[in-house]
């Protein structure tokens, strides 16, 4: 069954210092990932993919993300974050073989202190 | 730059009601999702349509619910007869040829 992870409940990190929000996803095919952003009272915002190709991936508002295939993770990362990414993140994924659903993680609410 | 859009934003209902939420998607776009987001849990699919009819649906989905694009503009999700674990965030989505699906701001339902 096609899953994903999201460990952490809570990030907290200070403007300026680098980000990580963490994925983990079990797909029976090759997966399709993702990351959604959600600021209070919005919907989903997407900010970036990944499909094929290159492990690093750049998205919007100057994050990436990097897949790692033989960990089966897909972490979120900025190297220097702003009080204005403080939202809730949502990793998910699409088992491409035979489904056009994605399964979402259950979130990880990302605080920037000045 | 083109959002999906939809309405209401706040729908509020007796239980047993019926509800219709509307959302019109992005004009180029030609698959069309519902998801829905009960408070404090995750986001989770409900059903995708793409040329006319349904092409995937989960088990949430069930005779109580319908979907319809009774024009070119406009993608509807209906639900039959409300019960009160039906509250929750409803949020539609749209892709084109490319596999990100852009979501649109959602509408909270109510079921009283």
């Amino acid at each position: 069954a096609q899953s994903v992870a999201q460990p952490e409940d809570q990030v907290n990190v200070a403007e300026g210092n680098p980000l990580t929000v963490k994925c983990t996803y079990s797909v029976s095919g090759n997966p399709y990932l993702f990351w959604y952003v959600q600021y209070p009272n919005r919907g989903l915002q997407f900010l970036l993919k990944y499909i094929t190709g290159d492990n690093l991936v750049k998205g919007s508002y100057g994050f990436e993300a990097e897949f790692n295939k033989s960990q089966t993770s897909f972490h979120l990362k900025k190297p220097s974050a702003l009080v204005s990414d403080s939202a809730l993140y949502f990793c998910a994924v699409r088992d491409m073989r035979n489904t056009d659903k994605l399964i979402f993680g259950t979130g990880t609410r990302l605080q920037v202190f000045p | 730059e083109p959002e999906v859009t939809q309405t209401p934003s706040h729908q509020v209902t007796q239980m047993g009601q019926e509800v219709i939420l509307r959302c019109v998607p992005i004009s180029n776009h030609l698959y069309f999702y519902w998801y829905r987001q009960i408070l404090g849990q995750k986001v989770e699919f409900l059903v995708s349509f793409y040329n006319n009819e349904i092409s995937e649906k989960s088990e949430i989905f069930d005779d109580q619910f319908s979907v319809e694009r009774p024009d070119g503009s406009n993608f509807t999700l209906k639900i039959r007869s409300t019960k009160l674990e039906d509250s929750a965030m409803y949020f539609c989505a749209s892709r084109s040829s490319g596999w990100e699906q852009f979501f649109g701001p959602g509408t909270r339902l109510t079921v009283l």
